[in-house]
């Protein structure tokens, strides 16, 4: 049993598209984090949610805590956006991270 | 500032022996976490440091261990190393790490082999 779900596993667009990816979780939470991964390994933190909706240039995450579902969308999506995206939940009554098993994204010029 | 550094980046080892892996958190930062991270798995945490003392433990046996130091640095060791240990192993901090699942700052990793 995963406690995080993320959907697609892989996604491939063509440049200038609209991206949307899922994230579910069952465990109560007190933050939900998105991440990037790129070739190579490096992880960079894009968005902790806890409510709401947060932008950041193309990328905007929304999270609703009653459905325990967040969204991951890239705007206008470039090559550069390729990389994989990992939803990840802190748990507040295990007090630690869980982590879905990632969307390998794929950008097209 | 400098960013989350890892050594060594690449380490081959042989099953039973073990390893001792180190992270340097961002100037400032009082927490660090570890994670493995596998093509099967995904990414796991392993345990979390703060000010010295091991604060949050994932599911892992205790072959894996780690401790912090005074200067926040803090190393994870693994003892009588398997197969499957061969994972890509993640240190990450977060500032000032006061407030648990604070935003990570993520190291390039330890890439361990185990033949």
């Amino acid at each position: 049993k995963n406690e995080v779900e993320q959907s697609p596993q892989n996604l491939t667009a063509q440049e200038g598209e609209f991206i949307t990816i899922n994230c579910s979780y069952s465990v109560g939470i007190s933050a939900l984090h998105w991440l990037q991964q790129h070739p190579g390994g490096g992880i960079v933190s894009l968005f902790m949610l806890s409510s709401g909706k947060k932008k950041h240039g193309r990328l905007i995450a929304t999270i609703n805590i009653q459905e325990k579902h967040s969204s991951l969308h890239i705007t206008a999506s470039h090559p550069r956006d390729s990389a994989v995206y990992i939803c990840a939940a802190y748990s507040n009554t295990g007090n630690q991270f869980y982590f879905g098993t990632g969307t390998s994204l794929t950008v097209i010029p | 500032k400098a960013g989350v550094t890892q050594t060594p980046r690449y380490l081959i080892k042989t099953r039973g022996q073990q390893v001792t892996l180190s992270c340097s958190p961002i100037s400032g930062h009082r927490s660090v976490s570890w994670y493995q991270q596998t093509p099967g798995q995904g990414l796991q945490f392993l345990f979390e440091y703060f000010s010295e003392t091991q604060r949050n433990k994932g599911n892992f046996p205790g072959r894996f261990s780690g401790r912090q130091f005074s200067n926040s640095r803090s190393e994870m060791n693994v003892s009588t190393l398997e197969l499957g240990d061969s994972a890509l192993y993640l240190c990450a901090s977060s500032a000032p790490g006061l407030a648990v699942g604070d935003t990570q700052y993520f190291g390039p990793g330890t890439r361990l082999t185990v033949l």
